[in-house]
């Protein structure tokens, strides 16, 4: 059974530095991986998505990175502004015909102006 | 505006009583998905549907029912048997296939009193 995993839980860093948020998935049969963000008490903003195919998407200051291999991707957020403060979510689909989204439980960044 | 709207943002339930949130989207999406989010715990699939009367139970179905009589629709209804039904609810659709993004309505919360 697919279990993603995203580590660390919570994190807060000080305005303007990169940081890197981490996923890992148990089962390297995937069709893609998404990066969602969601503000408190809100729906979920689909950020990247990388194909099993791909080794990295970018759009903006993010971008993410795969590596079906060893089940890991990573989301870096480049020159963080407190407007970033949110929880970001890593999701997988699996095989098959469907659109299953298997869920990480979510990191929660707060950056401090 | 197109979008995916859940109504009502709050929802509450006494005991022994059936409550049904709504989901509708405007994005001409074949598929539409309902999520249960808990505290500290990523999104888990309850049901989803590919096609109008036609829909399959996700990974924590028990105590809960939908329909697709509308491709535009997909109601949840949480039933008396669901013992812990305190949780916020995410509708989603997308386009049929793995490669499709699902995009997200703002959520209902739903609690006991």
């Amino acid at each position: 059974k697919q279990e993603v995993t995203q580590i660390p839980a919570a994190l807060s860093v000080p305005e303007g530095e990169n940081l890197v948020l981490n996923c890992s998935f148990t089962d390297s049969a995937i069709y893609n991986l998404q990066w969602f963000r969601q503000d408190p008490g809100k729906g979920l903003t689909s950020l990247l998505l990388i194909q099993s195919s791909q080794r990295e998407q970018t759009s903006g200051r993010l971008n993410a990175s795969l590596d079906k291999s060893s089940g890991r991707s990573t989301l870096y957020i480049a020159a963080s502004q407190p407007g970033d403060s949110a929880t970001y979510l890593c999701a997988v689909t699996g095989g098959g015909a469907t659109n299953k989204l298997i869920f990480g439980t979510g990191t929660l960044l707060a950056v401090q102006p | 505006d197109g979008g995916i709207t859940q109504s009502p943002k709050y929802l509450f339930r006494k005991e022994g009583q059936n409550v049904t949130l709504s989901c509708e989207q405007n994005l001409n999406h074949d598929a539409m998905y309902w999520y249960r989010q808990d505290p500290g715990q990523g999104l888990r699939l309850i049901y989803y549907s590919q096609i109008v009367n036609d829909f399959q139970k996700g990974d924590i179905a028990e105590g809960y029912s939908v329909s697709r009589e509308k491709k535009e629709s997909f109601p949840l209804t949480v039933t008396s048997a669901q013992k812990n039904p305190t949780a916020f609810y995410l509708c989603a659709s997308s386009m049929i296939g793995a490669k499709n993004i699902q995009y997200f309505g703002a959520g209902t919360r739903l609690s006991v009193l």
